[in-house]
């Protein structure tokens, strides 16, 4: 059973642009969400994060957007660049238990 | 840099035989997490250990096993190995009480 699904597997931005990623998950209990960055050859790196009592978070060029009703989350870049090409993980926990459940990741290419 | 080493990078086994791929958190860190990622799959939790003890298990086969040492580094060994277990098995650590992983990266395992 898949609780964190990223439908898109893979999307394609113009350079410039705005990039908009999207996740839904499932179990009612996760509470923090986290957003990874994967380049190939490299493990995951920590993008940005929020928690269940926020609805928006942002840092630089990066902004989480979280959705509870709908159980969906969003992440967004702006302006796109090439170096944002990568794959993206969205990731949940639940309070007390700290392993994150990921989903399959969408890749992005940004197109200069 | 993660701070997360993982070795070896790469191996390469026969399908039956024995391995075991190792893992130093970063310092400070008393969680390690693996994970494993397939083809088009996500990251599959696979066991948690937190200062020598399992804390979590997540899909782990029963020919796989892990362990955490007083130095806290970490070892998981897979046997009996199948051609379905060729994938990227990435080790993570975290502070106490955080749910932010870092991950090392990787070793990508190939059984022919």
């Amino acid at each position: 059973d898949q609780q964190v699904k990223q439908n898109s597997p893979s999307l394609s931005v113009q350079e410039g642009r705005i990039s908009i990623l999207n996740c839904d998950y499932t179990n009612s209990m996760f509470d923090y969400f986290l957003w990874y960055k994967k380049y190939p050859a490299e493990g995951p790196t920590f993008l940005i994060s929020i928690s269940s009592i926020k609805d928006k978070n942002e840092d630089g060029r990066f902004t989480v957007f979280l959705n509870k009703s709908a159980k969906h989350l969003s992440l967004h870049i702006v302006p796109s660049q090439p170096g944002d090409s990568a794959v993206y993980f969205c990731a949940a926990s639940s309070t007390g238990g700290e392993k994150l459940t990921f989903g399959t990741g969408t890749r992005l290419t940004i197109i200069p | 840099d993660s701070g997360v080493t993982q070795t070896p990078k790469h191996l390469i086994t026969a399908t039956g035989q024995r391995v075991t791929l190792r893992c130093s958190p970063r310092s400070g860190d008393l969680s390690v997490y693996w994970y494993q990622q397939s083809l088009d799959q996500g990251l599959q939790f696979l066991i948690q250990y937190y200062n020598g003890e399992e804390r979590a298990k997540g899909n782990i086969l029963e020919r796989f096993s892990a362990q955490q040492f007083p130095d806290l580094h970490s070892e998981l060994n897979l046997s009996s190995l199948e051609l379905g277990d060729s994938a990227l098995y990435f080790c993570a650590s975290s502070a106490p009480g955080s749910e932010k992983l870092f991950f090392g990266s990787g070793t990508q395992l190939s059984v022919l």
